[in-house]
């Protein structure tokens, strides 16, 4: 009964290689986000979508792209993966108006060697 | 955009006592200030948020205060126990008309409990 749910929880691939983490969740929020958080804890959004329109795209490279399919799941996928891509990537949710209530899944794990 | 400043990044109180974790904001329009507790190896957890129109809020041993004017916001924890060991972070947000915004976050505060 997990609330929102990601995978896989650790990814370990090699430079250049092109990958994805899904992310779903069952709580019938209308937005999901993915947030990334450094090496040293700070948590940055990088995308978010509200009924499968993008609303903010934070200064990402273009290598990386959410692709959300319907509203309970949001994937991110990421091309030509470099070192500094390395980092921990949390899909979180929320509903309502005022955006309360976000719940954060517990991460994906990134290592890029 | 919105800019969030926490303060300190790292403390340590015996167990027992009282931590407080500060943060300030820059953009007079947020109105949404949620606090988040992040334990080892998991996703950051909700533990008490705070609307602009509230100046306190308390729930058991933990407790926001909300500044506009001075545009800061502190958490309160107090009886400290071992599990409140954790990275906390403070975010804020403005409520748009339409759409969807994500929260700024502060970057943390390591919470260490010393028994």
């Amino acid at each position: 009964d997990t609330a929102v749910s990601q995978t896989p929880k650790y990814l370990v691939t090699q430079m250049g290689n092109d990958k994805s983490i899904k992310c779903e969740q069952n709580l019938g929020h209308d937005t999901m986000y993915w947030y990334k958080q450094d090496s040293k804890k700070f948590l940055k959004i990088m995308f978010s979508y509200n009924n499968k329109e993008l609303i903010i795209n934070e200064t990402v490279p273009n290598r990386f792209s959410p692709k959300s399919p319907d509203k309970a799941h949001l994937n991110l996928h990421i091309n030509s993966l470099e070192l500094g891509d390395s980092a921990v990537y949390f899909c979180a949710s929320s509903q309502g108006r005022d955006r309360r209530g976000y719940t954060f899944g517990s991460g994906t794990r990134l290592t890029v060697v | 955009g919105e800019n969030v400043e926490q303060h300190p990044s790292t403390l340590s109180v015996q167990e027992g006592d009282s931590a407080v974790i500060k943060c300030t904001y820059s953009d007079s329009a947020s109105n949404y200030f949620p606090w988040y507790k992040q334990e080892l190896g998991k996703g950051p957890q909700l533990i008490i948020d705070i609307r602009s129109n509230v100046g306190e809020k308390k729930d058991q041993r933990i407790a926001v205060t909300l500044n506009k004017t001075a545009k800061h916001f502190s958490l309160h924890i107090t009886e400290t126990q071992p599990e409140d060991s954790a990275v906390y972070f403070c975010a804020a947000r403005a409520v748009s008309g339409g759409g969807a915004d994500g929260l700024t976050f502060g970057k943390g505060t390591h919470l260490i409990i010393q028994p």
